[in-house]
């Protein structure tokens, strides 16, 4: 069936140390892909997207590139800060259709 | 204020009994979603909707039924709630487009004792 699958958390990180959080997919077609944050206490919220294959989506120092090769989209941040603590959600949407399923959650936490 | 409105906010109920939970959004988005949201599962689609009097199964269907009469609200039911949906319901509407962008809802949390 159609998936979305992340690793699994939590991930605990010192302020500055680079972060990865993988994201791999199943499905037909051609997906958009997306990351949303949550925060403590807080609903979702857009972090980045990507439309299609070879697409890399940015936002706030965050980056993940749509790889159709190997179906991952693949968080990632080069110096993370304590305020990046919260839980993260790779989602995924059929564009015909209109489903749009996401992944468990990565909870990231960062010391300072 | 545009944006996604759910109610109630906070409901128990007990084994057995039905309720129904509305979501309504002023921005005349087509897409509209039900999810629940529990500690280490991640958020789990229910039912979606892709416009006026259409919806769709999603990941977690069983013991909910949804509508969408108006184009604004999508409502959802529970039957005859248990135990097992004690959990956390958003309701999310999808902008569509190059600015497409998802839009949550605050939030119900429900306990069914």
């Amino acid at each position: 069936g159609n998936s979305v699958t992340q690793m699994e958390g939590p991930v605990t990180l010192s302020e500055e140390a680079f972060l990865t959080i993988n994201c791999t997919y199943t499905a037909t077609g051609y997906p958009s892909l997306f990351w949303y944050v949550q925060y403590p206490g807080e609903g979702l919220q857009l972090l980045l997207k990507a439309t299609k294959a070879d697409d890399k989506g940015s936002n706030k120092g965050f980056e993940a590139t749509y790889r159709k090769e190997t179906t991952s989209f693949h968080l990632e941040k080069g110096s993370v800060q304590v305020s990046d603590s919260a839980v993260y959600f790779c989602a995924l949407l059929y564009n015909q259709g209109g489903k749009l399923i996401f992944g468990q959650g990565t909870e990231l936490s960062v010391k300072p | 204020n545009a944006g996604v409105t759910q109610t109630p906010k906070f409901r128990v109920l007990k084994t057995g009994q039905s309720m129904t939970l509305l979501c309504a959004q002023d921005m005349n988005h087509e897409y509209m979603y039900w999810y629940r949201q529990d500690p280490g599962m991640g958020l789990r689609l229910i039912h979606y909707s892709v416009g006026e009097g259409t919806t769709a199964k999603g990941e977690v269907p069983d013991g909910y039924n949804v509508s969408r009469l108006k184009k604004q609200n999508f409502l959802l039911g529970l039957e005859s709630a248990a135990p097992s949906q004690t959990s956390v319901y958003f309701c999310a509407s999808r902008s569509q487009g190059s600015n497409e962008k998802l839009f949550f809802g605050s939030g119900t949390q429900l306990s069914v004792l």
